[in-house]
């Protein structure tokens, strides 16, 4: 089994929908958890850390479901510029947010007027 | 902040050739990563350092792959000889305790 595995979408919604990616992880002792955003030819960019049981950020919300090894990135109200790749992220060092990172292949989302 | 700077943006190589390719991370961070992105295999962290000593080079493919970070300041990636399957963008990431990743604009290399 793959350290993190995403659905590789791609996700096709129309501006002001509701869309969410789920993430599984193989580690059951990892502690924190990130997603990252990735534009076409652009390189990763942080969005959203998760230490808990989630976390809220504006449009965005990030959950994590210990039992299940799962998390969840919701985005609400969708906006043209939220068009871009959503790399699923987890420590490879269980509650270290240095050192490796597992990515997840992406998931693609495409916003459409 | 200029952020973590790499160099240069593109490459295009003849396969056999040596590359270079040239990272700054940012200042103060004390972890530097070398990662490797394709179509086929996503991100692949190649070989990552703390404090200039190297951590954890499993990621590396082969021999023909070497990094250095003779400084807190600069980091290298080097393959010699290149070949076609070594085509891909290499990013470059730093960070410290407390921050995630902020990584670089890539290179993006092209063997021929």
């Amino acid at each position: 089994r793959k350290e993190v595995e995403q659905d590789p979408g791609p996700f096709n919604v129309p501006e002001g929908a509701t869309v969410a990616f789920n993430c599984t992880y193989s580690n059951s002792a990892s502690q924190s958890f990130f997603w990252y955003r990735q534009d076409c030819r652009k390189e990763p960019k942080l969005l959203m850390s998760v230490y808990s049981s989630g976390n809220e950020d504006g449009r965005f919300t990030a959950q994590l479901n210990r039992a299940s090894q799962y998390i969840s990135l919701l985005i609400r109200d969708s906006k043209l510029s939220d068009s871009a790749t959503y790399l699923c992220v987890v420590p490879a060092d269980r509650g270290s947010t240095l050192g490796r990172l597992y990515f997840g292949r992406g998931t693609q989302l495409t916003v459409w007027p | 902040d200029a952020g973590v700077i790499q160099s240069p943006r593109h490459e295009v190589t003849e396969m056999g050739q040596e590359v270079t390719l040239r990272c700054k991370p940012i200042s103060g961070h004390d972890y530097l990563f070398w990662y490797r992105q394709t179509m086929m295999r996503g991100l692949e962290l190649l070989i990552y350092f703390n404090n200039n000593v190297p951590i954890d080079d499993s990621g590396m493919p082969e021999d023909r792959f070497s990094a250095k970070m003779p400084n807190a300041s600069f980091s290298t990636l080097k393959i010699q000889p290149s070949e076609p399957r070594d085509s891909a963008v290499y990013f470059c990431a730093s960070s410290t305790r407390g921050f995630g990743y902020t990584f670089g604009s890539g290179t993006r290399l092209t063997v021929v």
